[in-house]
């Protein structure tokens, strides 16, 4: 069976530092690879996909992700984070195919916590 | 566009009660799928419905049970409410990229 796993519960960084939220998932292949953030009482927002080839993506935000799979790892990355980035971050796989595709398997989410 | 809509956005009920929860896809998505958040098994699907019909469903008892109508829009109905169903409820509507948008959600109290 598929699994998402996002080791870090809670991150907490200064406002202007780089971020790196960690997912690694358990597949039979390839599967397509999603981040969402979700504010408090929010539904969830899409922040960036990774379907095929180029393995570094770029998301809304000033966010991106990095596929890499020899590690079987999707981290999301931000080069300076800003205190509206607070929020709880999500990793999400789907097996490739146009009707699979719309059942995800979600990680346990990270919560992200910036000091001024 | 307008996003994925949902009603209603709070709801508080008894055990033993049943509830209904609405999902208005974005225009042109047929395709709509029902997730479960709770702080303990985070966020897990439920089913998902396209051209109303169920493709796929979840490790859910029969008590959750939905359906989608001719215009995409669906319902989620769960019977005999049981404490571990309050919950919040997310639906999301699937473009033609496989990418799935989700709704606000509709957060359900079981007292």
């Amino acid at each position: 069976a598929q699994s998402v796993t996002q080791p870090d519960i809670h991150i907490t960084v200064s406002e202007g530092a780089s971020l790196e939220l960690r997912c690694n998932y358990s597949y039979g292949a390839t599967p397509y690879l999603f981040w969402y953030v979700q504010s408090p009482g929010q539904g969830l927002q899409l922040l960036l996909k990774y379907f095929s080839g180029d393995t570094l993506v770029q998301g809304i935000k000033g966010f991106e992700a990095e596929f890499k799979r020899s590690q079987s790892s999707f981290n999301l990355r931000k080069p300076s984070v800003h205190w509206s980035d607070a929020a709880e971050y999500f990793c999400a796989v789907g097996p490739q195919g146009l009707r699979s595709a719309r059942q995800l398997t979600f990680g346990s989410g990270t919560q992200l916590t910036v000091l001024p | 566009k307008a996003g994925v809509t949902q009603t209603p956005r709070y709801l508080i009920k008894t055990r033993g009660q049943q509830v209904t929860l609405s999902c208005s896809p974005i225009s042109g998505h047929r395709s709509v799928s029902w997730y479960q958040q709770t702080p303990g098994q985070g966020l897990q699907f439920l089913f998902e419905y396209f051209s109303e019909t169920q493709r796929n469903k979840g490790n859910f008892p029969g008590r959750f049970s939905g359906r989608q109508f001719s215009n995409s829009r669906s319902e989620m109905n769960v019977s005999t409410l049981e404490l571990g169903d309050s919950a919040l409820y997310l639906c999301a509507s699937t473009t033609g990229t496989e990418t799935q948008y989700f709704g606000p959600g509709t957060r359900l109290l079981v007292l």
